[in-house]
């Protein structure tokens, strides 16, 4: 059964400070892996989608690993800033669903 | 075309009622997929439907719970007898077959009394 696990469960960092948020699947068999935005009482915004043949994939300041032989990915927040703040999710994709992490909910202070 | 539409926004109902949330995906989107999420945790998986077939329920679907696509647009999510473990809040997507990329709605929270 695939698990996908997120670490830190919280994290607060001040404002401009570069961060990494991790995510751990069980099952290296995905389709492929996607990071998620959710900000409180939303639904989810798309960020970043790495393909199971693609090693990472860029936009703007945020930047996604993955290394499915080890069953890991990482996201990469450049220069944070407090409209960051939210909690971010990652989920792999297996047999036409997504199967997602507890997320990382992230605050950055001004 | 405005994204996935989810109605209502909120429901608080009384332990034993049945509720129903209504899903309107992308138009020319033919999958659609129901996931469940609370407080602190991730979405979990619930059922998805190609067209109007429903492919796959997850064992989290208990008996209590429905959900029909009848005409391959927009889909219907039916929670008969609610308990206050159903207390969630309650998302769609859709997404394309072959496209990897899905919209999810902004969800219906459900607060069961």
């Amino acid at each position: 059964k695939q698990e996908v696990t997120q670490i830190p469960a919280a994290l607060s960092v001040p404002e401009g400070e570069n961060l990494v948020l991790n995510c751990s699947f069980t099952d290296s068999a995905i389709y492929n892996l996607q990071w998620f935005r959710q900000d409180p009482g939303k639904g989810l915004t798309s960020l970043l989608l790495i393909q199971s043949s693609q090693r990472e994939q860029t936009s703007g300041r945020l930047n996604a690993s993955l290394d499915k032989s080890s069953g890991r990915s990482t996201l990469y927040i450049a220069a944070s800033q407090p409209g960051d703040s939210a909690t971010y999710l990652c989920a792999v994709s297996l047999e036409g669903k997504l199967i997602f992490g507890q997320g990382t909910e992230l605050s950055v202070k001004p | 075309d405005t994204g996935v539409s989810q109605d209502p926004r909120h429901k608080i109902t009384k332990r034993g009622q049945n509720v129903t949330f209504r899903c309107d995906p992308i138009s020319e989107h033919n999958r659609l997929y129901w996931y469940r999420q609370t407080l602190g945790q991730g979405p979990e998986f619930l059922t998805y439907f190609q067209n109007e077939a429903q492919l796959e329920k997850s064992r989290l679907l208990s008996d209590r719970f429905s959900a029909e696509r009848p005409k391959g647009s927009f889909s219907t999510l039916e929670i008969q007898r609610t308990e206050q473990g159903d207390s969630a809040m309650y998302l769609c997507a859709s997404s394309r077959l072959g496209q990897n990329t899905y919209t999810f709605g902004s969800g219906t929270r459900l607060t069961v009394v």
